[in-house]
């Protein structure tokens, strides 16, 4: 069965920092593309950020650049998201997923299966 | 960056009816479009992906059209199963944007 589980999520004050990670299993995670997408009340499905299969392309969205990184370990099979100088705005459900079909060093863009998600709050 | 608009953003309609929804972009971006299902307290579900090709195991009822920037999701005879709310996700470029959900209740 192919699937992704999150974890990392939590309360954090503002300025703070997490890392998530989410453990993918039942399949070869090295072929694929991975992505975070988050979901929050006011803002709806937001696409965060993206990597390679081999973690040698990133990509961001605008809001997030220089504060948060993704990356990967492929001989562990687990992709992460660093998140640094969190602000209330990136209170949120954050869901990794996997890009439908493998790819080398190209991300495609839509995304099956998604993990169930971990919850993120930044308040004080 | 690519806005992506759905309507309705609420739908009430009977387990039998014909439901479409539409989503448009606020720029072309061809037939990089893909639907997702989301049920309470899930995650999405991919539906359908490149606007109209149906995702392996998803009931045919399911169908996408549309390219440019207007792009429709149609369930042809709605079952009970299918009361979640529907998003559109456009991958033509960065950063990649869904659209705002459209909930399909029960009437």
């Amino acid at each position: 069965e192919v699937k992704l589980v999150e974890s990392g999520g939590g309360l954090v004050q503002p300025g703070g920092s997490l890392r998530l990670s989410c453990a993918a299993s039942g399949f070869t995670f090295s072929n694929y593309a991975m992505t975070w997408v988050r979901q929050t009340p006011g803002r709806g499905l937001e696409w965060v950020a993206a990597l390679t299969d081999s973690g040698s392309g990133t990509y961001y969205t605008d809001s997030v650049k220089g504060r948060f990184t993704i990356y990967r370990d492929n001989s562990r099979n687990t992709v992460y998201l660093q998140l640094n100088s969190l602000r209330g705005d990136d209170t949120g459900v954050y869901y990794c997923a996997r890009d439908r079909y493998s790819s080398t060093n190209a991300v495609r863009g839509w995304f099956d299966p998604w993990g169930q998600g971990t919850l993120v709050i930044v308040s004080s | 960056d690519i806005q992506m608009t759905q309507s309705p953003s609420t739908l009430s309609a009977s387990a039998g009816d014909r439901v479409t929804i539409t989503c448009r972009a606020s720029q072309s971006i061809s037939s990089w479009l893909a639907w997702y299902q989301q049920k309470s307290g899930k995650a999405p579900k991919l539906l359908i992906y490149k606007a109209s090709t149906l995702e392996n195991g998803v009931p045919s009822r399911f169908s996408g059209s549309g390219s440019g920037t207007e792009f429709t999701l149609t369930i042809s005879s709605l079952q009970p199963d299918d009361f979640a709310t529907y998003y559109c996700q456009q991958y033509n470029g960065y950063p990649w944007t869904f659209g705002q959900g459209t909930k399909v209740e029960i009437k």
